[in-house]
């Protein structure tokens, strides 16, 4: 079955610096993968997607994600980072039977100044 | 603005009750998904639906039940609550090509069960 690790529960980074997330997944095939945040509060807002082609795709608010086939990971990186990155991020992959998305457990980023 | 419109931000039910979540997309979507969020878990899938009546059994479907009685309108139906039900439902619907064009999710309902 499918499956997304994101093994960070929780990460704390000072505002500026540099961010990744990281995600791993288990699938058959050449997945789709997207990532999601979620502010406090709010539904869930995508910020990028990949399908195939370039495997360094950009997303909106700055974020960008790299796939690497040979580690099954979708890392999703910022080079700095804004107190208002502050949210809850979600790694996904669509379902093998396509339409159904499959969600990692979440990083909580926490933003310090 | 494209929206998925869930009817309640936060509900408070007792133990027993039948409880209805009502989600409505203003986008033609034929998806339409339930997800059930909880910390250290992500969302999980309830179920979803591909059509008019037409349903699917998600990931963790025991307890839940599903009426798509109009495109636009997916309900999510408790039939007798139970405090391990306390959680946060997330709605969601993408189209047929659901894979490039994305899914939209509604805010979320925040249930409480007493």
């Amino acid at each position: 079955a499918q499956s997304v690790t994101q093994p960070d529960i929780h990460i704390t980074v000072s505002e500026g610096a540099s961010l990744e997330l990281r995600c791993n997944y288990s699938y058959g095939a050449t997945p789709y993968l997207f990532w999601y945040v979620q502010s406090p509060g709010q539904g869930l807002q995508l910020l990028l997607k990949y399908f195939s082609g370039d495997t360094l795709v950009q997303g909106i608010k700055g974020f960008e994600a790299e796939f690497k086939r040979s580690q099954s990971s979708f890392n999703l990186r910022k080079p700095s980072v804004h107190w208002s990155d502050a949210a809850e991020y979600f790694c996904a992959v669509v379902h093998k039977y396509g339409n159904k998305l499959v969600f990692g457990a979440g990083t909580i980023l926490r933003v310090k100044s | 603005d494209v929206k998925v419109t869930q009817s309640s931000r936060y509900l408070v039910k007792r133990t027993g009750e039948k409880v209805f979540l009502e989600c409505v997309q203003d986008m033609d979507h034929e998806n339409m998904f339930w997800y059930r969020q909880d910390p250290g878990l992500g969302l999980r899938l309830i179920y979803f639906s591909y059509d008019v009546k037409m349903k699917e059994k998600g990931d963790i479907p025991e307890g839940y039940s599903v009426s798509r009685e109009k495109k636009e309108r997916f309900s999510l139906i408790l039939e007798s609550a139970s405090t391990n039900q306390t959680s946060m439902y997330l709605c969601a619907s993408s189209s047929l090509q659901g894979v490039d064009y994305g899914y939209t999710f509604g805010s979320g309902t925040r249930l409480t069960v007493v």
